[in-house]
This record gives structure tokens, sequence and C-alpha cells, in this order.
């Protein structure tokens, strides 16, 4: 079966530096996506991986170890605005998306 | 319209009834999709689109349908409501179907009594 794992809920505080983890067992890897989610609203891309290593976007990063299955999203300078769900997706064999049920994290002051 | 729009926002329906939620693009994208989204679960794949005049079955196409006669739009139906169909759904498009991203439109919450 396929399987994307992901912690259900972190916190963190305004200013620090979070990592969300995701591990996955899918059939056939096209790629890995971070997707982020504000409560209510719809999924916005945060980052794409492909190959091993660290991909970095201002603030955020995303990394990918495809021998280990494993992937994170680094945040740092976290902001009262970054309090949201953060989802992991990968496309399998067939290019379709498998999701995780997402991590919210909780940004505190 | 800029991006992908949905209708209705929400919806109350009544098991049995037929229902039908629309979803445009005007972003000229190759391949549709549409999601259910449920508490503690991950987006799910319901049906699928890869270009104008083909469709394909997602991870739960089971009590949905779908067509696609143009490239903007992608209709979601479902024939007979039951409860288990209430949900969030949600339609995305992108660009082609390998490592381009995902662009969701907001949502249709679907509530069946």
């Amino acid at each position: 079966g396929q399987n994307i794992d992901q912690p259900t809920e972190m916190t963190a505080t305004e200013g620090a530096i979070v990592q969300i983890n995701c591990t996955y067992q899918t059939s056939g890897f096209n790629g890995l996506f971070w997707y982020q989610q504000h409560a209510g609203e719809a999924p916005t891309f945060l980052s794409y991986n492909v190959l091993d290593g660290l991909e970095e976007k201002g603030r955020f990063s995303s990394f990918l170890s495809r021998s280990k299955g494993y992937s994170y999203l680094l945040l740092k300078e976290l902001q009262m605005k970054d309090s949201a769900s953060y989802l992991c997706a990968v496309r399998d064999s067939n290019y379709q998306l498998i999701w995780g049920a997402g991590t919210k994290l909780i940004i505190k002051p | 319209i800029a991006g992908i729009t949905q209708a209705p926002t929400s919806q109350i329906l009544a098991a049995g009834r037929r229902m039908t939620l629309r979803c445009t693009q005007d972003m000229r994208h190759n391949a549709m999709y549409w999601y259910r989204q449920d508490l503690g679960l991950g987006l799910r794949l319901i049906h699928y689109s890869n270009t104008a005049g083909t469709t394909g079955k997602g991870e739960v196409p089971d009590g949905y349908s779908v067509s696609r006669a143009n490239t903007d739009d992608f209709p979601l139906t479902l024939a007979s409501a039951v409860p288990s169909q209430t949900s969030v759904y949600f339609c995305a498009s992108s660009e082609g179907t390998s490592g381009d991203e995902q662009f969701f439109g907001p949502g249709t919450r679907l509530t069946v009594l």
C-alpha cells in the first residue's frame, strides 16, 4: 500500500525554527511536494523536490532523501501567519499525488 | 476570473439528491483534478483529467462522475448523494502532469443529510 506519514500537530514559538518531517512509502516516486493550508482555505504550493538535497526558498527550505523515503520542511524565523497545516504529497508511478494527512503547526508568541 | 473558481461555496443536500459541483479555470491548464478532504485524512483523489476529452478514476471514484468537454470546465456530479459524501471538495489544475504544481480552487463544503 501507499503511505505518507507526518506528525499530526506541532507547536513552536514565534521567531524560532521548526522542522516538519514526512516519510513515505509509495509505488514509484516522481517528486515530493509541500503545500501550506490555512484553516478554511485551499492548499497553496510551497516547494517541490525530485532530487536528493536541500531546496531553499526564503524562510522555507525542503529536504529530500529518496533512499530513506524521507523529507522535511524547515521553517525559519517563524511568524504568527505561519500557523497553518503543512501537507506533504508524493507523485507516484502513475503521476498522481498521494497526500499525507497534514501537520497542524501552532505558533505561540 | 483569475485562477480556479468553484461553485457553490457550500451546500446542504438531502440524501438521494443529484448534485453537480462546478469548477472553472482560466489558466489554460491541461490537467484538472477533484479531491475530497476529510478531517484526519489526506486529500484523496476522486477523478482527474489529463487533457480535455479524457478522464480517469482516482483513489475514491465510487458515487462520482466527471466530464471534460473543454479545457476550462471540469464538473463533478454526485448521482445520488449519501451522508458519507459529506466533505470539503477541492478542484485543482496543473499545466502538465509531471513536475508541475497544482493550483487549488477555494473548495466546496458539502453536507449530505
